[in-house]
């Protein structure tokens, strides 16, 4: 168990709808990191809160946002969902300073059918 | 803009047998570099990371790895592969203003009996 809690593991939904993944970071690290990892582009930066704020965006489609709430837990919001969106979503945290690298969570599994 | 090499895609070696994989990164100051290892349908575990000091850094699971300056380079080394090794390896760097890694493509280790 790294610490990073993510919830559902797996999510099967259709395609034009709306999903909510959550994830609780590491007790004491305000920075919490959301990835894309698809087979066709990788692990791909989406976005990244320190202590409720939003820190810096990567590769984030307009039709996905995220939050960061005063516990510390963020959402991540995917709608309009495309078959194209299929892939691991995975949530990190770290503590303020990057040396000690990121801990991740075990991804949710996001499947558009 | 920062970004990370990682040129082989697979890597296949015999267990027993010893390992480098390869990283190269982009970066114009000393960045933060890490290592780190998904297994199959797993989050990813960080098994080493370098931001100063000596350059050959030890790592969980008997992984080191030598950050070499003149070549922009972080490869990851193994004396003697395990079959439990087989999974996939990511280098990372990152700078600290931003708190953002930027990952490699991945390189997939296969461990032959």
């Amino acid at each position: 168990d790294s610490g990073v809690t993510q919830t559902p593991k797996h999510l099967i939904t259709a395609t034009g709808q709306r999903v909510t993944l959550r994830c609780s970071p590491r007790s004491g690290d305000l920075s919490v990191y959301w990835y894309q990892q698809s087979l066709d582009q990788g692990l791909q930066f989406l976005i990244q809160y320190y202590n409720g704020e939003e820190r810096a965006k990567g590769n984030i489609l307009e039709r996905f946002s995220a939050q960061q709430f005063p516990d510390l837990h963020s959402e991540l919001n995917l709608s309009s969902l495309e078959l194209g969106d299929s892939a691991l979503y995975f949530c990190a945290s770290s503590p303020r300073r990057l040396f000690e690298g990121y801990t991740f969570g075990s991804g949710t599994r996001l499947t558009v059918v | 803009a920062q970004s990370v090499t990682q040129p082989d895609i697979h890597i296949t070696v015999s267990e027993g047998a010893s390992l480098e994989l390869r990283c190269n990164y982009s970066y114009g100051a000393t960045p933060y570099l890490f290592w780190y290892v998904q297994s199959p349908g797993q989050g990813l575990q960080l098994l080493l990371k370098y931001f100063s000091g000596d350059t050959l850094v030890q790592g969980i699971k008997g992984f080191e790895a030598e950050f070499k300056r003149s070549q922009s380079s972080f490869n990851l080394r193994k004396p003697s592969v395990h079959w439990s090794d087989a999974a996939e390896y990511f280098c990372a760097v990152g700078m600290d203003s931003s708190y953002k890694l930027i990952f490699g493509s991945g390189t997939r280790l296969l461990v032959r009996p």
